[in-house]
């Protein structure tokens, strides 16, 4: 049974470009939450998508957006970077039929830098 | 909202002592509150949660413990070996959160040094 992965590992954009960052959710998990760590803070809440649809968002702006395939991997996209977006992104994964447990299941992260 | 705080941000112990770490949580409907781990470079890793309809939960050399009443609570690791230095996070989770049932609010972490 594999972890959930995530793609790129590290990467630098610069302001004002966009950025796709891809997650693949543990074996049967059908939820998958997103979520931006800042260096030396906890984890924050962007949203969490089930099913395909969104189910809930965090004190993110609209340019933070996402989606959720059928096999249940996602992406997190994020339009006109800021310096501020800086930080590790974080996909997470949960149990079927458990996405009002919080048992969240985390990946490695992808580290962003925006110049 | 919902805001967790965490205490110390820093703890040193020498190996064999006991650590304890604390958070309180400010929303009543919070009902699951997990304790992660992680370590540098690495994805927060789940170590013991607790739910509300119990006080106090034990793994090996890792305890939690849960006041509603007060609204917190606390990790606590016995016999502290090298390898668990690392930074802790708790957090909360409920409802009432972000809209979503399950999305957790997390604490900003105590680094936890364990010197041999």
């Amino acid at each position: 049974e594999t972890g959930v992965t995530q793609s790129p590992t590290h990467l630098i954009k610069t302001r004002g470009q966009q950025v796709t960052l891809r997650c693949s959710s543990q074996s049967g998990h059908n939820t998958v939450s997103w979520y931006q760590q800042a260096l030396g803070q906890g984890p924050q809440f962007i949203f969490q998508y089930y099913r395909e649809e969104e189910n809930g968002r965090g004190n993110f702006p609209p340019r933070f957006s996402g989606l959720q395939f059928p096999n249940y991997s996602s992406e997190l996209n994020v339009n006109a970077l800021e310096l501020d977006d800086s930080a590790l992104y974080l996909c997470a994964s949960s149990l079927p039929g458990r996405p009002n447990t919080g048992e969240l299941f985390f990946g490695e992260g992808s580290r962003l830098t925006v110049l | 909202g919902e805001n967790v705080e965490q205490h110390p941000s820093t703890l040193s112990v020498q190996e064999g002592d006991s650590a304890v770490i604390k958070c309180t949580y400010s929303d009543s409907a919070s009902n699951y509150f997990p304790w992660y781990k992680q370590e540098l470079g690495k994805g927060p890793q789940l170590i013991i949660d607790i739910r509300s309809n119990v006080g106090e939960k034990k793994d090996q050399r890792i305890a939690v413990t849960l006041n509603k009443t007060a609204k917190h609570f606390s990790l606590h690791i016995t016999e502290t070996q090298p390898e668990d230095s690392a930074v802790y996070f708790c957090a909360a989770s409920g409802a009432s959160y972000g809209g979503s049932q399950g999305n957790l609010i997390f604490g900003k972490g105590t680094k936890l040094s364990v010197k041999p």
